[in-house]
């Protein structure tokens, strides 16, 4: 079954300062990759998505995230936050090798970022 | 505007008592899915379903219960085996042309508080 681990819970940060919100995942034949953004008591937007091609994808708000083969990972940074990116951040993944049809989250990283 | 409808967003009720949480789409999207997510567990599948009158377990089935007997309904309910209720669910949908992929939509969630 296919698994996605973030490692870190909670990501304080500075506002204006870079940051990198971790993402690995369990191997597969092939997968598409999700980061989506959750603010307080709602439901979850999507921010970007790796589904093939170009490895590195954006969002309109300046976030990226990279696919890495090689180091089954799909990190997410961006190189300067603001306040109102404080949100939680959930990594997803869907093998294609796999007849669930059905997207599997991480535990999340909640960022905040400080004044 | 198109969207997914949770009601209600909050919902207390006593320990052995049956709830229904609504999740109504006019999306026109097959697939629908119910999560729930806890601090620090990211988000779990109840359960899922492609089509009218189809439903299928995810991770944590167990004292749920789900129908789909209309496209836009997907309703849920917690039963009074389920161990712990007290979380946020958030129903879900498949965005058209995401079969592989499994791109989802989401609602805004119910939170649910077993006194």
């Amino acid at each position: 079954a296919q698994s996605v681990t973030q490692l870190d819970s909670q990501v304080p940060v500075f506002e204006e300062a870079p940051v990198e919100l971790r993402c690995n995942y369990s191997s597969s034949v092939s997968v598409y990759l999700f980061w989506y953004v959750q603010y307080p008591n709602q439901g979850l937007q999507l921010l970007l998505k790796y589904l093939s091609g170009s490895t590195l994808v954006k969002s309109i708000n300046g976030f990226e995230a990279e696919f890495n083969k090689s180091q089954t990972s799909f990190h997410l940074r961006k190189p300067s936050v603001h306040i109102s990116d404080t949100a939680e951040y959930f990594c997803a993944v869907r093998g294609s090798d796999t007849g669930r049809r059905a997207l599997t989250f991480g535990s999340g990283t909640r960022l905040q970022v400080q004044p | 505007d198109g969207g997914i409808t949770q009601s209600p967003k909050y919902l207390f009720r006593k320990e052995g008592q049956n709830v229904t949480l609504s999740c109504e789409q006019n999306l026109n999207h097959d697939a629908m899915y119910w999560y729930r997510q806890d601090p620090g567990q990211g988000l779990r599948l109840i359960y899922y379903s492609q089509i009218v009158n189809d439903f299928q377990k995810g991770d944590i089935a167990e004292g749920y219960s789900v129908s789909r007997e209309k496209k836009e309904s997907f309703p849920l309910t917690v039963t009074s085996a389920q161990k712990n209720p007290t979380a946020f669910y958030l129903c879900a949908s498949r965005v058209p042309g995401a079969r592989n992929t499994g791109e989802l939509f989401f609602g805004e969630g119910s939170r649910l508080t077993v006194l």
